[in-house]
């Protein structure tokens, strides 16, 4: 199985922050890598998919880059309703396997 | 709009067969471009893959579930399947039902709200 490592685990972030969220495979998956936020109780909303491209009704504000191995989901700009928590999702092989998710609280 | 929907008893108890079901609404559960997919959160916990199917039927599990697990699908009713047998506590989760785009990526784009279920005698 394709082991997903994220880092932090959570972070402290005020309105306005630019926020960086790192996501680490554990062998090459080129661009497939896909990000999620959930909030408590609900389900996970998809945010980005193929490394960089967000899908469809997103924000702007968010962004992802990456390939390989390493990967970066972004929120310039942090907004009240963006404190969630956050996962990464590999898409290469099965069995899917998800980070353990960055929880993002507010500061 | 599609709308996911998962039904199932909400508690099960140890070494007997968890089965939910979901149904889909605002869309046909046929076609070529999708996969309808399970996945769990046991509590405080992160995200598990447990499987999906697609309409005609074929399957791929999680290794780690593979042979206690069942997906099966009902193109007639809309509705999609789980069977996991031989419960113990550390099936204790959140399982949700979701829709995977059959295409290179496969991104899970509509889920259903999630329905919790425990294991316990």
């Amino acid at each position: 199985d394709i082991q997903m490592t994220q880092s932090p685990s959570s972070l402290s972030a005020s309105v306005g922050d630019r926020v960086t969220i790192t996501c680490r495979a554990s062998q090459n998956i080129r661009d497939y890598l896909i990000w999620y936020q959930q909030k408590p109780g609900k389900a996970p909303i998809l945010l980005i998919y193929a490394a960089t491209s967000l899908h469809s009704g997103v924000p702007s504000r968010f962004s992802g880059s990456g390939s390989g191995t390493d990967f970066t989901l972004t929120i310039s700009g942090l907004q009240p309703e963006d404190f969630a928590t956050y996962y990464c999702q590999q898409s290469y092989s099965t069995p899917r396997t998800f980070g353990q998710g960055t929880k993002v609280e507010i500061k | 709009q599609l709308q996911l929907q998962e039904s199932g008893p909400g508690l099960v108890k140890p070494s007997q067969t968890l089965s939910l079901t979901c149904t889909v609404s605002g869309g046909s559960i046929s076609g070529d471009n999708f996969f309808w997919t399970w996945i769990r959160q046991h509590p405080g916990k992160g995200l598990e893959w447990i499987g999906y199917i697609y309409y005609s039927g074929s399957a791929f599990y999680n290794p780690s579930l593979k042979s206690r697990l069942i997906i099966s699908v009902d193109t007639s009713k809309n509705q999609f399947s789980l069977k996991l047998r031989s419960v113990t506590d550390a099936d204790t989760a959140v399982y949700f039902c979701a829709r995977a785009l059959s295409g290179a990526y496969s991104q899970f784009d509509y889920w259903g709200q999630g329905t919790l279920v425990t294991v316990s005698s």
